[in-house]
């Protein structure tokens, strides 16, 4: 079956602009997360949506992130007023069900000029 | 807080060498270990899982790994790497508090035809 999809699949913006990054799970998936790969921190985690819903949120770097999942299913990851640091790979991924197996996608590379 | 070392950042084997990456994570509890593997290119991909049972875990294209409680370590092997394993080799404890994955800092495989 089909596996988890970002898009875009890269962004160029410039600084101080807004962007939405989109991901999709794989279907039935109830699990969904945002990871961060950058060349200094590493993967480092971000966000979880059980459901629609995002128990914790202290995961996300500063206000200027936010995020949402609709209908159990696509999320959205939004950064507001972009930075220079924001600059990094944004990875989805999805699991089955809490503290299972984790798929990933492709991820969405972020470039902010 | 949970953490996992890859101790070695760059290997560089030739075709046929044996392949140890090593992993270690701090968390003395339950553990879901994983390794995680990305080429050149393309998205992190599952390259073989630790839930429970046999320590010795078999995953895909001839890697496996064992889990050893005591030395709080998973190391990936194969006994004869290829070209084609040229690729970043990630190691992940599925241990934090909202099932998120903590990964190492990553080790980059290169292996000379």
């Amino acid at each position: 079956g089909a596996g988890v999809s970002q898009s875009p699949s890269n962004k160029v913006t410039e600084k101080g602009k807004d962007v939405e990054l989109r991901c999709d799970p794989i279907s039935g998936h109830t699990a969904l997360y945002w990871y961060r790969q950058s060349l200094g921190q590493g993967l480092e985690f971000l966000i979880y949506f059980q459901g629609n819903s995002a128990p914790d949120k202290s995961g996300l770097p500063s206000d200027r992130f936010s995020a949402e999942r609709t209908g159990g299913s696509v999320s959205t990851l939004t950064i507001q007023r972009t930075q220079q640091e924001d600059s990094a790979v944004y990875l989805c991924a999805s699991s089955l069900e809490p503290y299972g197996t984790q798929y990933f996608g492709p991820g969405t590379r972020l470039l902010v000029l | 807080a949970q953490s996992v070392s890859q101790h070695n950042h760059h290997v560089i084997l030739s075709e046929a060498a044996s392949l140890e990456l090593g992993c270690n994570y701090s968390y003395g509890g339950t553990v879901n270990l994983f390794w995680y593997v990305q080429y050149p290119g393309q998205h992190l991909q599952l390259l073989l899982k630790y839930f429970s049972g046999d320590p010795l875990v078999k995953g895909i294209k001839g890697f496996e790994a064992e889990f050893i409680k005591s030395k709080f370590s998973f190391n990936l092997r194969k006994p004869s790497v290829q070209w084609s394993d040229t690729a970043e080799y990630f190691c992940a404890v599925l241990g934090g508090s909202q099932g998120n994955l903590i990964f190492g800092k990553g080790t980059k495989l290169s292996v000379k035809p």
